[in-house]
Formats: structure tokens, C-alpha cells, sequence
């Protein structure tokens, strides 16, 4: 099993850029988040879902975008980069609600310039 | 906001130490959790502690949590230079939500 994959590692955008982030689980997890992640801030939620075909609001949900068409794929969107949104960027999954662990991906480290 | 607060931000022993971190939090839990994250890397659960428990091991791994004073501790028994990592603790406030601390610098000399 692979866990928690993201694609890509790493990108560097220009302000006003769109990227999507891709995040795929073979767990078979309904659970699903975004973070990212600043020096001396810890992680920060983005958003979540809690199944196929759903989304919601984390804490830090400006600027940001999200899908999940498919129960195994998040996709994280920046409409229109920002250099605030320079950061690395983690998703994660759970099997049942927050109350089991969550598994990482390896990060993406996303620059805006 | 960080519901969770880790002290020392940054700790330095010699392999063979123990090396102990607390995490202080605002408001009730459900259970708290423990995560590692190595440089460059993605974070790892450690353990979960449920608010009904005092004390749980893995391996040499120690938690205990005091819901009255609303604090947890890690403690790393015997440290290796493998234990170099961010430590962070988590606790959980509703269904799906964790809330992360800034986290605490562990840096094993050999």
C-alpha cells in the first residue's frame, strides 16, 4: 500500500497563478483533509471531507478550493495564488472520525512569488 | 486559533537521555494525540490518549494526560539520534476536527 500520496512534491507559481494539489489514499478512508503547515504555527486546517462528494470549511478556507469527486481523491485548488499562500501543504487521511489517527502524505512545498 | 500549546519549543539531550514535552490546551477534549514529524517529512502518529485515561506506553513512549489542569505529557525513555523530530500534540474538539500546537524541536546528540 502506498497510504497517503501527493502530487506534486514541490512548485513555484507567480501571484495570480492556479494550481491544483492532488491527494490519493488507497486506504479506502472516508475522511479526508487539507493543512498547511508555516514555521512556529503548527499545522493549520484548510478544509475536510467526510466523504465522497463532500467538503466543508476548516480553519483557514480563503483562497482555497476543494473536490472530491472520487472517495480515494482531494483536490486542494488555488484559484489565484498569493504569496501568502506560500507554504507547505500536508493532506491526510482517517478511517472514522478524528477520533481514530490520521495518516500524512509527504507534503507539497508550494513558493508564490 | 491553536487549541494546543507545546513547551519546550526546542530541547536538546545526548542519546541515551530521556527526553520529556509538554502540550497545554484551552478547552475540554474528547482525546488528545501525539504525531512526529522527521525534517522534510509528513507527520506520523504516535499514540492516542482518550480523556477517560490517565497514562498510556508504546514501546518507550509514555503519555499521560491531567484533564483537571488540562495538559499532556511525552515522555521518550532512552533516546536515540532516530527520535530527532518535530513533536506534536493534537487534540480533538469535535468529529473531525484536530487542532495542532507549534510543536517541539527534539535534537538527540550522539
Amino acid at each position: 500500500n502506498a497510504g497517503v500520496t501527493q502530487t506534486p512534491k514541490f512548485r513555484v507559481l507567480k501571484t495570480g497563478q492556479s494550481m491544483t494539489l492532488l491527494c490519493a489514499q488507497d486506504m479506502n478512508h472516508e475522511y479526508m483533509y487539507w493543512y498547511r503547515q508555516d514555521p512556529g504555527m503548527g499545522l493549520r486546517l484548510i478544509h475536510y471531507s467526510v466523504g465522497e462528494g463532500t467538503t466543508a470549511k476548516g480553519e483557514v478556507p480563503d483562497g482555497y478550493n476543494v473536490s472530491r469527486l472520487k472517495k480515494q481523491n482531494f483536490l486542494l485548488g488555488l484559484e489565484s495564488a498569493a504569496p501568502s499562500q506560500t507554504s507547505v501543504y500536508f493532506c491526510a487521511s482517517s478511517a472514522l472520525a478524528v477520533y481514530n489517527e490520521q495518516f500524512f502524505g509527504p507534503g507539497t512545498r508550494l513558493t508564490v512569488l | 486559533s491553536q487549541q494546543g500549546e507545546e513547551d519546550p519549543q526546542a530541547l536538546s539531550i545526548q542519546e541515551g537521555e530521556n527526553a520529556t514535552m509538554n502540550c497545554s490546551y484551552k478547552t475540554s477534549i474528547n482525546n488528545l494525540q501525539w504525531y512526529r514529524q522527521n525534517s522534510g517529512r509528513g507527520l506520523v502518529h504516535l499514540i492516542l490518549i482518550r480523556s477517560n485515561e490517565r497514562e498510556k506506553h508504546s514501546g518507550r513512549l509514555r503519555v499521560t494526560l491531567d484533564t483537571s489542569k488540562k495538559s499532556s505529557s511525552l515522555l521518550i525513555t532512552a533516546s536515540r539520534a532516530a527520535d530527532t523530530a518535530s513533536y506534536f500534540c493534537a487534540t480533538v474538539l469535535n468529529d473531525y476536527k484536530l487542532s495542532f500546537g507549534a510543536g517541539t524541536t527534539v535534537t538527540v546528540r550522539a
